[in-house]
């Protein structure tokens, strides 16, 4: 069974900051990976997903990840955060062709105005 | 509708009660996924459905979960005798397709006391 690693439980930064949050996972075949963005009281949403092609995926309001095969890792980054970004970031593969979503546990961040 | 809508928004169960939390995913969407999400943790896989059929149940904790679609549309999960550890956010999530990614619901959040 595969799974996914977050290291960073919380982040806080400053404005203007830039942000890495890491993501590792484990499973030995083809996946898809996301990362998934939670808003205070609001629900889940789709930052970005890798399914295949150029390894780094561009997504919403700014974030981008890496996919890099070599370190099972799949980290999510932007060059400058705002205040607007606090949320809770989650991490999530599927083997290719799958449908379960496992995810990790997620990385709060705080970014302080 | 527009989202993903899962009804109640916040429900209260005294140990022993069974619950019964709805799902009513996009329409048109083929598999709709359940997931339990514990305090600070993140999203945990219960079961799917692909339509009416019921393709994969190993993430429910014991059996007194059962989830159920009988239409291929809206979706119930229902918790027998509930346990002060059942308490958590339930989520929804439906899909059209892997490739264009996952839209969940804002969630059920069950206390049991």
């Amino acid at each position: 069974a595969q799974s996914v690693s977050q290291h960073n439980h919380h982040v806080i930064l400053s404005e203007a900051a830039s942000l890495e949050l890491g993501c590792n996972y484990s499973y030995g075949g083809t996946v898809n990976l996301f990362w998934y963005v939670q808003y205070p009281g609001q629900h889940l949403q789709l930052l970005l997903k890798y399914f295949s092609g150029d390894p780094l995926v561009k997504g919403i309001k700014g974030f981008e990840a890496e996919f890099i095969k070599s370190k099972f890792s799949f980290n999510l980054r932007k060059p400058s955060v705002q205040w607007s970004d606090t949320a809770e970031y989650f991490c999530a593969v599927n083997p290719a062709g799958g449908n379960m979503l496992t995810f990790g546990g997620g990385t709060r961040l705080m970014v302080k105005p | 509708g527009a989202g993903v809508s899962q009804s109640p928004r916040y429900k209260v169960a005294k140990r022993g009660q069974d619950v019964a939390l709805r799902c009513d995913p996009i329409s048109g969407h083929v598999s709709l996924f359940w997931y339990q999400q514990a305090l600070g943790q993140g999203p945990e896989f219960l079961t799917y459905f692909q339509n009416e059929a019921q393709l994969d149940k190993s993430g429910l904790p014991s059996d007194r979960f059962f989830a159920e679609r009988p239409e291929g549309s809206v979706s119930t999960l229902k918790i027998q005798r509930t346990q002060q550890e059942d308490s958590a956010v339930y989520l929804c999530a439906s899909s059209r397709d892997a490739l264009f990614g996952y839209t969940f619901g804002s969630g059920t959040r069950l206390t049991v006391v």
